[in-house]
């Protein structure tokens, strides 16, 4: 079974420091692992993934998420946070051997000015 | 590029009516298709999943089927609506195999049972 964790169900950041949304996954064979974030009453939408290669994976609107095996997670990560972050993120896995995405139960950032 | 759209945006149902939720998909052909319903803003849940014309696929027994009668449009039915269908629903697709490929979200239905 593959399956993600996302510890925190919120994190509060100020404006201009860095962020961090933790994931941890869980996964029979290579993971395929993906971050959404989700505003109020939209769907979601794909900022990055890690299929292979290097593990620090570089995505939209300034996130990036580092992949560390020996930890079994893929924390998302920006260096300056803005108070137009503030939304829900998810992590999602798939092994590689279905069509199907598991998600996490989100993490709701709040940035505040 | 591609879109993805969703109709109605938002519904309202008496328990024991129908439902039907369109979803279709624009610039791209034989894509996968997925219905994810959310609950309370948070978690997703699989509910059905096609990788062409008439092949469904369910994740989860419930009072809801999927079809899929054209290569970009996937539907979402009922034959009668429970309170706990409420929720918000989300139409997906992405590339064919392999399956390293993300998932496109469109923007969702949210559809109250009363």
């Amino acid at each position: 079974a593959q399956s993600v964790a996302q510890p925190e169900d919120q994190v509060n950041v100020a404006e201009g420091n860095p962020l961090t949304v933790k994931c941890t996954y869980s996964v029979s064979g290579n993971p395929y692992l993906f971050w959404y974030v989700q505003y109020p009453n939209r769907g979601l939408q794909f900022l990055l993934k890690y299929i292979t290669g290097d593990n620090l994976v570089k995505g939209s609107y300034g996130f990036e998420a580092e992949f560390n095996k020996s930890q079994t997670s893929f924390h998302l990560k920006k260096p300056s946070a803005l108070v137009s972050d503030s939304a829900l993120y998810f992590c999602a896995v798939r092994d590689g051997t279905g069509y199907a995405l598991n998600f996490g139960k989100g993490t709701s950032l709040l940035v505040t000015p | 590029s591609q879109t993805i759209h969703q109709w109605p945006a938002t519904l309202v149902q008496p328990v024991g009516s129908p439902l039907s939720l369109e979803c279709t998909v624009e610039g791209t052909s034989n894509p996968n298709l997925y219905w994810y319903r959310q609950a309370a803003g948070r978690g997703l849940q699989l509910l059905f999943y096609s990788v062409g014309i008439g092949q469904i696929s369910s994740e989860v027994p419930q009072n809801l089927s999927a079809s899929r009668p054209q290569d970009r449009q996937f539907i979402l039915s009922s034959k009668k609506l429970l309170l706990s269908d409420s929720g918000f629903y989300l139409c997906a697709w992405s590339l064919g195999l392999p399956s390293s490929y993300e998932q496109y979200f469109g923007p969702g239905t949210r559809l109250t049972v009363t």
